[in-house]
């Protein structure tokens, strides 16, 4: 297994331009999410997914957009990147937890990253 | 809502004992977390412990869980070089969807 695949390693951007950061997992999870490193602020969630048409955001959506069309997959949209976007950007996939079942811990794995700068 | 917090830095002597510390606000917690980030790269889990235990020991690795302050506290016994990373704490939400709630990070420095 590959585990969770991120690309590009790294990224500058100007003021205004849009990319996709990608992610992939071959685990077959169906929990799919991105978050944001930021120094002294931990790990921001910006947008998670459940399943492949099932999206919903975390704690910093503006500005960002996914789509889950396979549970494989799970894109990262930035429609005009800001200076205030530069950050290191992690995937993380895992199970999902069962209906009743609350006794099964679950591991998120994470991709290396994405580091992106907006100038 | 739910929130947890760590102490940013705490700087040891190699051989030393390391103690990082978490507070957490969900009493519903089922799962508590502890992942590590080394330089450059993502987070792996180190290890977890279920709401019911009030400790986990694996290997130099000793997880104290105080459910009644909701604090969590992660020992790492005779601490060496490598054990320098970032060390987060992570709750379960107590939603379904596996969403994980993390702390800010705690810098641990070992000096030789």
């Amino acid at each position: 297994n590959a585990g969770v695949t991120q690309t590009p390693k790294f990224q500058v951007l100007k003021t205004g331009q849009s990319m996709t950061l990608q992610c992939a997992q071959d685990m077959n999870h169906e929990y799919m999410s991105w978050y944001r490193q930021d120094p002294g602020m931990g790990l921001r969630l910006i947008h998670y997914s459940v399943g492949a048409g099932i999206t919903d955001q975390g704690e910093v959506p503006n500005g960002y957009n996914v789509s889950r069309s396979t549970t494989e997959d799970f894109p990262l949209r930035l429609l005009s990147a800001a200076p205030s976007q530069t950050s290191v950007y992690f995937c993380a996939s895992s199970y999902i937890l069962l209906a009743g079942d609350r006794e099964t811990p679950y591991e998120q794995y994470f991709g290396p990253g994405t580091r992106l700068t907006v100038t | 809502g739910e929130d947890v917090e760590q102490s940013l830095f705490l700087s040891v002597r190699e051989g030393d004992s390391s103690v990082i510390n978490c507070t957490y606000t969900d009493s519903s917690s089922t799962y508590l977390y502890w992942y590590k980030q080394e330089p450059g790269a993502g987070l792996q889990l180190l290890t977890y412990i279920f709401s019911n235990m009030d400790m986990k020991q694996d290997q130099r690795l000793t997880v104290l869980l105080n459910k009644k302050d909701k604090h969590l506290s992660l020992r790492i016994a005779d601490t060496q070089t490598g054990d320098s990373a970032i060390y987060f704490c992570a709750e379960r939400g107590s939603s379904n969807t596996g969403k994980l709630i993390f702390g800010q990070g705690t810098t641990l420095q070992v000096k030789p």
